[in-house]
């Protein structure tokens, strides 16, 4: 059974360096064609894609975002960890971590997600 | 604004049949597989469709996706109080080497 969970801060202070952590089970972010993807949600609005990781560890990151955004895997303790840098209260979101098939294209396993505030 | 465009409310009585558009371009419907998402109030996103027009399993065969050119719909049938939630669709763009979702779409059972 493939599960995933967020972690991090709830409360960031502008202008920070946000760090969540996905942790997983279930599957591998070695095997072929598997990959782990972040989006988020502000509050009543849309989902917004961040970032993703594949399997051979290459990445790919939201054009709007993409300064800002790393992505790094620690596939022995099943974690993929997203760093999210000067932080702005536009950022406050609901972020999760999904876990994607067949390449990445589409996301069947999704974490609860986890609320992340930006004020000072 | 987003890359694809879905309308932002539906309606229909339960029971009845409704569509969800989504309406892209060549680089990311055009050339790539759509999936849908269904988001209950304060519940992270379910795949409902993924290929642009598989079920996963569970999924009951009332919801039915396709896709045609630069367009994918997603369809409801035999609408239940339960189905109302937001939807989504995504899918890779291929321009722009990201993940894109729609707007998102609020289906309301009258």
């Amino acid at each position: 059974q493939i599960t995933l969970k967020e972690s991090g801060p709830t409360l960031v202070k502008p202008t920070q360096t946000l760090t969540l952590t996905c942790t997983f089970s279930g599957f591998s972010l070695s095997t072929t064609g598997v990959g782990v993807g972040w989006i988020r949600q502000p509050p009543g609005k849309a989902l917004e894609w961040l970032a993703l990781i594949y399997w051979d560890d290459e990445k790919r990151y939201s054009p709007s975002l993409k300064s800002r955004l790393t992505l790094t895997k620690d596939t022995s303790r099943n974690q993929v960890i997203l760093t999210m840098t000067n932080i702005d209260p536009v950022d406050t979101a609901t972020y999760y971590c999904a876990h994607g098939f067949g390449g990445v294209i589409g996301f069947d396993y999704w974490g609860q997600g986890t609320l992340v505030t930006v004020s000072s | 604004q987003s890359v694809l465009t879905q309308p932002p409310s539906v309606s229909a009585a339960p029971g009845q049949k409704v569509t969800i558009s989504c309406s892209g371009s060549s680089s990311n419907i055009g050339n790539n597989y759509v999936s849908w998402y269904q988001q209950l109030p304060g519940t992270a996103p379910k795949l409902l469709i993924s290929d642009n027009n598989k079920r996963p399993s569970g999924i009951p065969d009332r919801l039915s996706g396709s896709k045609s050119g630069t367009s994918a719909t997603l369809g409801i049938t035999g609408l239940q109080t339960g189905d109302e939630a937001d939807y989504y669709c995504g899918t890779w763009d291929s321009s722009l080497s990201a993940w894109v979702f729609g707007g998102g779409t609020k289906l309301t059972v009258l």
